[in-house]
This record gives C-alpha cells, structure tokens and sequence, in this order.
C-alpha cells in the first residue's frame, strides 16, 4: 500500500484565495482525520470522518473552514477564503482495523502558506 | 485547552547516551498512550504505545514509561543515535475513543 496520499505538498496562496487540500486514506481504513500543526499547538484535530460521515468538527477553526469525504478512498479540507494565520502544515491521516485501530496512519502533509 | 503538555521544546543529546523526553496529560479517562516520531518534511510515525493496564512497555531501544498517579509518561531511548534525531510527539486517547489528542512536540537532536 502507497500509504495516505496528500496533495499538494506545497501550496502558497494569496489571502482571500479558496485552498483546497486533499487526501488518499489507506485503503480499507475507515476513520479518517484532519490535523493542522503549529507551533504554539503542536498537532490539532480538526475534524475527523468515520465511514465517510463527519463524526466531530469541533476543531474547525472558523466557518470559513469545511471538510468532505465524498466516498472512502477520497476527502478535502477547503479554506475560503484563507488568511496569513492559516498559514500551517496540515495532515490528514487515517485508521481502521488493519492497523488494529490503535495508531493512526498519517501522510506527508501539506505545508500551505498564505501571503 | 491543551490536555496534552510536552513542555520541553527541544532537547540535546551526546550518541550514545540516554534521551529523555517528557509528556504529561490532565485528563483521567486516557488509557491509552503512543509516541510518534517525525522527520522533517514528512508525516508523523507511531514509534511505541503503552496502555495504562502497564507501567512500561519495551521496544528495543525504545522504553515507554507511565505514572497513572502522576499523569506523566516518558520515552527513554538508550542509546540515542544520530539517526533519532527529530520531533516527537507523545498523544493520548481513551480505547474506547476515536480522537488521539497530541502535545506539542520535542526536537531532539542527537550530537555525533
């Protein structure tokens, strides 16, 4: 298995600009996560999916924030529009019984900067 | 609120001798306890996991410590290589829970 696939890697945008980020979970994992990481915050859940339904967005900054996950092998974070304080590295990792539901598999990250 | 605190950001190491690195949590319903390491430019790894039923779990270099009472586990590397250089995270979750709630990362670097 390739592992979970995010692009773009990079991303460099304007403020006020809609960014797309996307992810690939491991196939057959059926939990799926979001995670912005900063500095000051280290790892923050933003929002995670179970069998492609939303279960806790409560880590969604702002309304300006969203996230689907169309079918199981695809989902999107979508900032618009996007801010200098967005400016992060975001992962998105999945699980599922193949990993024994005890760790969470993550990809290689976005790293998104908006000037 | 950060229920998840590693409060030493960085940490530096002389190869061969013992890492350290610390992780504290306030929240009692956690059981369940991982270390991820991260390179940089790449994801998080899980490294090693304790639950709280032990109080040390093993990995070859690797040894996970947990003081329920103190609500403080540790990660000892022994002995620490160049090669372990990188930011660790230590996370927490309930078995039962769905969310892994992550401190704020160490870097370590192992000095040749």
């Amino acid at each position: 298995d390739a592992g979970v696939i995010q692009s773009p890697r990079h991303e460099v945008t304007e403020m006020g600009q809609e960014v797309t980020l996307r992810c690939k979970p491991i196939s057959g994992h059926d939990y799926l996560f979001w995670y912005r990481q900063t500095m000051m915050r280290g790892l923050e859940l933003l929002i995670y999916f179970n069998n492609n339904v939303p279960i806790d967005d409560s880590g969604m900054p702002e309304d300006r924030f969203s996230a689907k996950m169309p079918n199981a092998s695809f989902s999107t974070l979508k900032i618009q529009p996007s801010e200098p304080r967005d400016s992060a590295v975001y992962f998105c990792a999945s699980r599922g019984l193949a990993g024994g539901y005890n760790e969470q598999f993550f990809g290689p990250g976005t790293r998104l900067t908006v000037l | 609120d950060q229920q998840v605190k590693q409060n030493s950001p960085s940490l530096s190491v002389q190869e061969g001798r013992i890492s350290i690195l610390n992780c504290d949590y306030t929240n009692s319903m956690f059981d369940y306890f991982l270390w991820y390491k991260k390179y940089p430019a790449e994801g998080p790894t899980f490294l090693i996991s304790i639950s709280s039923i032990k109080d040390k779990n093993e990995d070859g270099r690797f040894t996970v410590f947990l003081n329920k009472s103190a609500k403080h586990l540790s990660l000892h590397i022994v002995p620490s290589q160049p090669g372990d250089s990188a930011v660790y995270f230590c996370a927490a979750s309930s078995l039962s829970g769905n969310q892994f709630y992550f401190g704020t990362g160490t870097s370590l670097t192992v000095i040749p």
